[in-house]
């Protein structure tokens, strides 16, 4: 298995430009996390889903960020629009979720490395 | 309410030496508790997890850690240090009646030839 695929690996934009981030999570795998690493503020989850339905945003820092899930292997995150304070690495996760006492592992991807100028 | 707290932001350990790497939580209920690593410039990666059973729980590379109800703790253990272990580790909780998992700040590890 590939792993989850995230893409693109680095993203350099100018403040106001739309970013798009790309997940393709492991097949079989029903739920898909959102995260973002920062040196100040760690790792903090944005956004989740399960069987592609968002189950939490709460996370979600502003209006100018929005996730989607179309289907069961691909996932976006977008900003809009980007500002310097959104310079992070971005992590998408997947896992196989069984039931509401799931307790699997959850498996991450390389990260974006956003840079917003 | 769930939480997980990494006291010590860095830990320095001599090559060849045993290792802790602390971490303590909260749950309302039974908690589901895992250990991550990331090296610089990846993701992170699942080392062990503990569900419920034996409190001491083997996994990747030679880490174990022991779950203790009683000081809520679920500290990271390796009997041997090695210098490529240099990374950082993420402790996680869940509570069982909840979804989301909750990161620790991390500590970074730092095994010295």
């Amino acid at each position: 298995d590939a792993g989850v695929i995230q893409s693109p690996r680095h993203e350099v934009t100018e403040m106001g430009q739309e970013v798009t981030l790309r997940c393709k999570p492991i097949s079989g795998h029903n739920s898909l996390f959102w995260y973002r690493q920062t040196m100040m503020r760690g790792l903090e989850l944005l956004i989740y889903f399960n069987n592609n339905v968002p189950i939490d945003d709460s996370g979600m820092p502003e209006d100018r960020f929005s996730a989607k899930m179309p289907n069961a292997s691909f996932s976006t995150l977008k900003i809009q629009p980007s500002e310097p304070r959104d310079s992070a690495v971005y992590f998408c996760a997947s896992s196989l979720r069984a039931g509401i006492r799931s307790y699997n592992e959850q498996f991450f991807g390389p990260g974006t490395r956003l840079t917003v100028l | 309410a769930q939480s997980v707290a990494q006291p010590e932001d860095q830990v320095n350990v001599a090559e060849g030496n045993p290792l802790t790497v602390k971490c303590t939580y909260s749950v309302s209920g039974n908690p589901y508790l895992f250990w991550y690593v990331q090296y610089p410039n990846r993701g992170l990666q699942f080392l062990l997890k503990y569900i419920t059973g034996d409190n001491l729980v083997k996994g990747s590379y030679g880490f174990e850690a022991e779950f203790n109800k009683s000081q809520t703790s679920f500290h990271l253990k390796k009997p041997s240090a090695l210098v490529s272990d240099s990374a950082l580790y993420f402790c996680a909780v869940r509570d069982m009646g909840y979804q989301k998992v909750t990161f620790g700040t991390g500590t970074k590890l730092q095994v010295i030839p």
